[in-house]
């Protein structure tokens, strides 16, 4: 069975900080990795992450494909209180399919 | 969101009834996907669709079925609600299948009572 996990699940700063969200997976045949970010509705496609292509940067987010270690961080610099979201993490597999993680809830204080 | 629509937006049933969910896309992607979100487990898959009349399990298929009759319509059913299904109904809808990003209608949260 595959298996997402994300951590932390739920993660408060304040305006100005760094943060690191960890994605850590077990699945077979592994396609791809992609973040997305979810505020009050649905969730909006952040990066995409495969094998030919383990790093993406987009303003003060960046994400990284560790393929050795199974596992992927998204960074977010300077936080913002817009920020604030559940982040979710999902592999894609052969079959069409993206299994998800439980999500990292961020809050962003002013 | 993207050419996807979902209806309807909120609903209440009863317990024992059935209920159908409605997915339409407008970007003739040939994917197709029903997720649930609830608390404690993120997303999960119920079924997915990779064209007309094609259609698979997921992870939580049990006491759902669905049918994708056109390109643009993909159709959850609930035969007989139980309170367990309430939670928040996601449509995903991806050109290119294989891992490849989805894009996410806004969603369907159904209260079984």
């Amino acid at each position: 069975e595959d298996k997402v996990v994300q951590s932390p699940l739920s993660l408060v700063v304040h305006e100005g900080d760094t943060v690191t969200l960890n994605c850590s997976y077990e699945v077979t045949n592994f396609r791809s990795l992609l973040w997305y970010k979810q505020e009050k509705k649905a969730p909006t496609f952040l990066f995409m992450l495969t094998s030919s292509g383990i790093e993406k940067k987009s303003g003060r987010l960046s994400s990284i494909l560790d393929k050795k270690e199974l596992s992927s961080i998204l960074n977010i610099t300077a936080t913002q209180t817009g920020d604030s979201a559940i982040y979710l993490c999902a592999v894609g597999t052969s079959g069409s399919r993206l299994t998800f993680g439980e999500g990292t809830q961020l809050t962003v204080n002013p | 969101d993207a050419g996807i629509t979902q209806s309807p937006r909120h609903k209440v049933t009863e317990t024992g009834t059935p209920v159908t969910l409605r997915c339409h896309q407008t970007e003739n992607h040939r994917y197709m996907y029903w997720y649930r979100q609830d608390p404690g487990h993120g997303l999960r898959l119920i079924h997915y669709s990779y064209g007309v009349k094609d259609t698979d399990k997921g992870e939580v298929s049990d006491g759902y079925s669905v049918s994708r009759s056109k390109t643009e319509d993909f159709l959850l059913t609930l035969e007989s609600a139980t309170s367990s299904q309430t939670s928040v109904y996601f449509c995903a809808i991806s050109g290119l299948g294989e891992g490849y990003g989805y894009t996410f209608g806004s969603g369907t949260r159904l209260t079984v009572v």
